[in-house]
């Protein structure tokens, strides 16, 4: 069954460093988003990628947060600085369709523990 | 924006008896409202969805209902079983489908004791 995966499965950073957060979607879907948890609160919607570019993205995105899809497989994100209350399990998800009617698969999440 | 509230935080059921799971939510402009199971170690997956334009959806033990009127919507699980022990997300999105702008409840944890 095709799935969603995302490398690492924990990253330990330290403040104010990069972070890359990798994920391989579903070889053919076409729509790819990022959420993320924080301990003990609720899954947090951040952005959604489709042909290249952003389609949405919640307030939490903001200056420091970017995607990409460097090539035919991956879609990552980049935490520019860190900060500690970026720690959460980061869970990226894709779908064939975007407002449509199909499922979206969600990784098995990147645990990112900021100290 | 969306506020989704989801109760109970923990419910814990006998084995083969029923499990309802409730949320609410605030947009009436929402559309869509997925359910994902979550087990430990994995990521959310779709259980079941129902979408505005209808009330009930079922499929085997599942099912989900929604009432517009009174913006809330339930999952029902019938004769559960030990491998239903997890947890359990509402959500819901104004985007008719996929993972665009979910909102997310807080979770359920379902314990089913044997």
């Amino acid at each position: 069954e095709p799935e969603v995966t995302q490398t690492p499965s924990h990253q330990v950073t330290q403040m104010g460093q990069e972070v890359i957060l990798r994920c391989v979607p579903i070889s053919n879907h076409l729509y790819f988003y990022w959420y993320r948890q924080i301990l003990g609160q609720k899954v947090e919607f951040l952005v959604s990628f489709y042909n290249n570019e952003i389609s949405e993205k919640s307030e939490i995105f903001d200056d420091q947060f970017s995607v990409e899809r460097p090539d035919g497989s991956n879609f990552t994100l980049k935490i520019r600085s860190t900060k500690l209350e970026d720690s959460a399990m980061y869970f990226c998800a894709s779908s064939a369709e975007g407002q449509g009617l199909t499922e979206a698969f969600f990784g098995q999440g990147t645990r990112l523990t900021v100290v | 924006g969306e506020n989704v509230e989801q109760h109970p935080s923990t419910l814990s059921v006998q084995e083969g008896d029923s499990a309802v799971i409730k949320c609410t939510y605030s947009d009436s402009a929402s559309n869509y409202f997925p359910w994902y199971k979550q087990e430990l170690g994995k990521g959310p997956q779709l259980i079941i969805d129902i979408r505005s334009n209808v009330g009930e959806k079922k499929d085997q033990r599942i099912a989900v209902t929604l009432n517009k009127t009174a913006k809330h919507f339930s999952l029902h699980i019938t004769e559960t079983q030990p491998e239903d022990s997890a947890v359990y997300f509402c959500a819901a999105s104004k985007a008719g489908g996929g993972a665009d702008g979910l909102t997310f409840g807080k979770g359920t944890h379902l314990i089913i004791q044997p």
